[in-house]
């Protein structure tokens, strides 16, 4: 157990909709991470935030947004869903805002749109 | 941009055998170089680091390398067991992020 948790485990959504996932970061971890991983593209870095503030930014479409809370906790929203946002999204938290540092992984939410 | 290239994409070796898998990096500014296993239905799990100041590290049966001049490092894992069947991802730093390969899947067969 990573101490990263995410919710929900399980997404079934239709295309056009939209979703909230939610991820707590490892108690003390400042940074939080967001990965989308499907079969053909491995892990893909999406954002990253740093103790409230955007960091980061990968491949990350319009149609998504992400924020952190004062508690830290972080929120992956996805609109406009299409049948090609189907994939697991992980969070990853670390301590500091440096690309070295060890990202503890939570167990990720999937995510599927039909 | 930066990239990492992993090999190879499977594995399969019998229980006892050792299991090496390859990644090649881009960005000459990486200076750190996780390696992930991945369960079924779990998130991705750290199990060996190395940065750039060292050449080798040993964990137990797991070891990786790191040689910085040709840009590759690797995952050496020794008397293989049924429960080290996973995919494994190397990953190194890029411009503020990691940036992954992507994976091999390891099959270890008693």
């Amino acid at each position: 157990d990573s101490g990263v948790t995410q919710t929900p485990k399980h997404l079934i959504t239709a295309t056009g909709q939209r979703v909230t996932l939610r991820c707590s970061p490892r108690s003390g971890d400042l940074s939080v991470y967001w990965y989308q991983q499907s079969l053909d593209q491995g892990l893909q870095f999406l954002i990253q935030y740093y103790n409230g503030e955007e960091r980061a930014k990968g491949n990350i479409l319009e149609r998504f947004s992400a924020q952190q809370f004062p508690d830290l906790h972080s929120e992956l929203n996805l609109s406009s869903l299409e049948l090609g946002d189907s994939a697991l999204y992980f969070c990853a938290s670390s301590v500091d805002s440096n690309s070295q540092e060890t990202q503890y992984f939570g167990p990720g939410t999937r995510l599927l749109v039909l | 941009g930066e990239n990492v290239e992993q090999h190879p994409s499977t594995l399969s070796v019998q229980e006892g055998d050792s299991a090496v898998i390859k990644c090649t990096y881009s960005d000459s500014a990486s200076n750190y170089f996780p390696w992930y296993k991945q369960e079924l239905g779990k998130g991705p799990q750290l199990i060996i680091d190395i940065r750039s100041n060292v050449g080798e590290k040993k964990d137990q049966r797991i070891a990786v390398t790191l040689n910085k001049t040709a840009k590759h490092f690797s995952l050496h894992i020794t008397e293989t067991q049924p429960e080290d069947s996973a995919v494994y991802f190397c990953a190194s730093t890029g411009f503020q992020k990691l940036v992954f390969g992507t994976g091999t899947r390891l099959l270890v067969s008693p």
